[in-house]
């Protein structure tokens, strides 16, 4: 059975630091990965996807790599803003499960202080 | 472009009455949709998931039932709710084996 775990639970940075985080999982026989963030009370966006073919993906200040064989995926800030601050999530989508589901890791809760 | 809605963004419910959220689907055609809760503080957990009309699958035994009456619409419902379905619940689109995309959510509070 797959398991994602991210960790640290919570995270606080000062503006301007480059940061990361991780995302790790069990079973790498997975399709791709997915990097969600959530703000307070709202829906999940989405910020990144990874084929499990690809190494990395870039979105503005954010990269996303993979590591399949090793079970990790991490998520680099770049010049981390207060903007920034919101829970970010990571999610597998599973070679061997129809219809594209998600199994999802409990979150990182990032805060960056002005 | 592709955008989803999901309504109704929050709502108080006795114990015992029935429940019905909705979401739809614009600017695409044939996709998997997903209902996913989201109890507090704790990550995802998929409920429903649909990849075609007429074929619903669920992930967990529950009070909750869902329902696609149309390509880009999916409905999750309950006869009698109960305290523990309270959550956050988000409604998910995605083509086979792409990018997923989510609603804004529901926050259920069951009283």
């Amino acid at each position: 059975k797959q398991e994602v775990t991210q960790i640290p639970a919570a995270l606080s940075v000062p503006e301007g630091e480059n940061l990361v985080l991780n995302c790790s999982f069990t079973d790498s026989a997975i399709y791709n990965l997915q990097w969600f963030r959530q703000d307070p009370g709202k829906g999940l966006t989405s910020l990144l996807l990874i084929q499990s073919s690809q190494r990395e993906q870039t979105s503005g200040r954010l990269n996303a790599s993979l590591d399949k064989s090793s079970g990790r995926s991490t998520l680099y800030i770049a010049a981390s803003q207060p903007g920034d601050s919101a829970t970010y999530l990571c999610a597998v989508n599973m070679i061997y499960n129809q219809g594209g589901k998600l199994i999802f890791g409990q979150g990182t809760e990032l805060s960056v202080k002005p | 472009s592709q955008t989803i809605h999901q309504w109704p963004a929050t709502l108080v419910q006795p114990v015992g009455s029935p429940l019905s959220l909705e979401c739809t689907v614009e600017g695409t055609s044939n996709p998997n949709l997903y209902w996913y809760r989201q109890a507090a503080g704790r990550g995802l957990q998929l409920l429903f998931y649909s990849i075609g009309i007429d074929q619903i699958s669920s992930e967990v035994p529950q009070n909750l039932s869902a329902s696609r009456p149309q390509d880009r619409q999916f409905i999750l419902s309950s006869k009698k709710l109960l305290l523990s379905d309270s959550g956050f619940y988000l409604c998910a689109w995605s083509r086979e084996n792409t990018e997923a995309f989510f609603g804004q959510g529901t926050r259920l509070t069951v009283v």
